[in-house]
């Protein structure tokens, strides 16, 4: 069936350094996606989000890139955080206005 | 910001009882509330959609005879898992959506564990 899927299961950056995170989809249909954030415990926290008819948003310290032709989204965070650390899970919004999630990246900042 | 609130956030339950959860947005109305399930060191997946005055929309296999949704308000939708074992031991994540807005707002979910 029609998954969203991520491309690394972990990610270690330096203090400073900027992360990118990836995410790709399946389903063509899909018009909303979200970056979400999960700390340890805790539900997902809204990160960013982008529409289908936007290949870019920028936020603070974050940026969604989308490029529908290969079904590819990536978060981007400059100047990562130790604060960062976390999951990071993209999702989408399918065809019944649900939102489903990708496997998700564990982003650990090296101080 | 919308606040969805999750009541209990940690359940320790015998096999064989029953737990319900709750799901209120606390400063809007949620026609429509989402429920997930995530497995520790997984991502979340959707169990089933519930609509204000309707019946539930349940994934496919999840079992709705077991987890019995009900969303009597536009601000409360409960989760009751229903003669609970230990393999339903998970983190429960509710949602809701703002109407006209395809942001999803989260509760801080439910840890249950069945002994």
């Amino acid at each position: 069936g029609e998954s969203v899927g991520l491309h690394l299961p972990t990610l270690s950056v330096q203090e400073g350094d900027n992360s990118i995170i990836n995410c790709a989809y399946s389903n063509s249909a899909s018009d909303y996606f979200i970056w979400y954030k999960q700390e340890s415990g805790k539900g997902p926290q809204f990160i960013i989000d982008i529409r289908s008819n936007m290949d870019k948003r920028q936020g603070q310290r974050v940026t969604v890139l989308l490029n529908k032709t290969v079904k590819h989204l990536s978060l981007q965070i400059a100047a990562t955080q130790p604060g960062d650390s976390a999951v990071y899970f993209c999702a989408e919004r399918s065809n019944n206005n649900d939102m489903r999630f990708g496997a998700g990246t564990r982003l650990t900042v090296k101080p | 910001g919308a606040v969805v609130s999750q009541h209990p956030s940690r359940v320790i339950c015998k096999s064989g009882t029953s737990v319900k959860i709750e799901c209120r947005s606390l400063d809007f109305q949620a026609t429509t509330m989402f429920w997930y399930r995530q497995f520790p060191k997984q991502s979340l997946m959707l169990m089933a959609t519930s609509n204000e005055g309707s019946k539930a929309t349940y994934e496919q296999g999840v079992e709705k005879d077991k987890f019995l949704i009900n969303h009597a308000s536009l601000t409360l939708s409960t989760l009751t898992v229903t003669s609970a074992h230990p393999e339903d031991s998970s983190f429960y994540i509710c949602s809701a959506a703002l109407a006209g807005a395809g942001e999803l707002f989260f509760g801080e979910g439910s840890r249950l564990t069945v002994l």
